[in-house]
């Protein structure tokens, strides 16, 4: 099975703040890697795939990059609203390993 | 618009069985995958695996082989997640999530709301 690294996997940031989240796959993966949000108490939501498209209606502050093994996300100034939990996926192979998560916070 | 709705929360003793539901409606159904996945309290993401809608074709993941069976009912637009043998480990939180197809790379793009699973004795 590919294994998903995530890190790190806690962060407090301040609004305003860019951040940067990385994912390290354990083997190539191409581009076949999704980023999803998660606040408290909701479903998971999509935010980017292939590793750099945005997904519909998500503000264009994020961003990702990466191909191969190694993948970010990065949030330009940090809003309110962003502060939740980030999961990166492999979607090359089954099984479809998500990363352990990073738990982004306000400072 | 595009949703999924699953089954209400479920409270079983170890041992039994349970059955999530998941009702798909505004997108064609048997057109997309469908996967669970689950969520124990404070945990990552797990994949249980997915089902083929127009086929019943299924795909689970190794160490849930034996353990979970998905099913669906066609004529209403709905997939079934069936996990046998619960212990406390199995309790979690259940999401179903439609698999959006290759050209978005296969990425979960529609989730339901959850179902939270609940073994105890």
């Amino acid at each position: 099975d590919i294994q998903m690294t995530q890190s790190p996997s806690f962060l407090s940031a301040s609004v305003g703040d860019r951040v940067t989240i990385t994912c390290r796959a354990s083997q190539s993966i191409s581009t076949y890697l999704n980023w999803y949000q998660q606040k408290p108490g909701k479903a998971p939501k999509l935010l980017m795939y292939a590793a750099s498209s945005l997904q519909s209606g998500v503000p264009s502050r994020f961003s990702g990059s990466g191909s191969g093994t190694d993948f970010t996300l990065a949030i330009s100034s940090l809003q309110p609203e962003d502060f939740a939990t980030y999961y990166c996926q492999q979607t090359y192979s089954t099984p479809r390993i998500f990363g352990q998560g990073t738990r982004l916070e306000i400072k | 618009q595009v949703q999924l709705v699953q089954s209400g929360a479920e409270v079983k003793r170890p041992g039994a069985s349970v059955k999530v539901s998941c009702k798909a409606s505004g997108y064609t159904f048997t057109g997309y995958y469908m996967n669970w996945v689950r969520q124990a309290p404070g945990q990552s993401l797990e994949w249980l695996g997915w089902i083929d809608p127009y086929t019943g074709g299924t795909n689970y993941a190794q160490r849930f082989q034996g353990k979970v069976t998905m099913t669906r009912d066609t004529s209403i637009s709905t997939v079934y997640m069936d996990l046998s043998s619960l212990t406390s480990d199995d309790t979690a939180v259940y999401f179903c999530a439609r698999e959006s197809g290759r050209v978005v790379a296969d990425a979960f793009d529609i989730w339901g709301q959850g179902t939270m699973v609940t073994v105890s004795s």
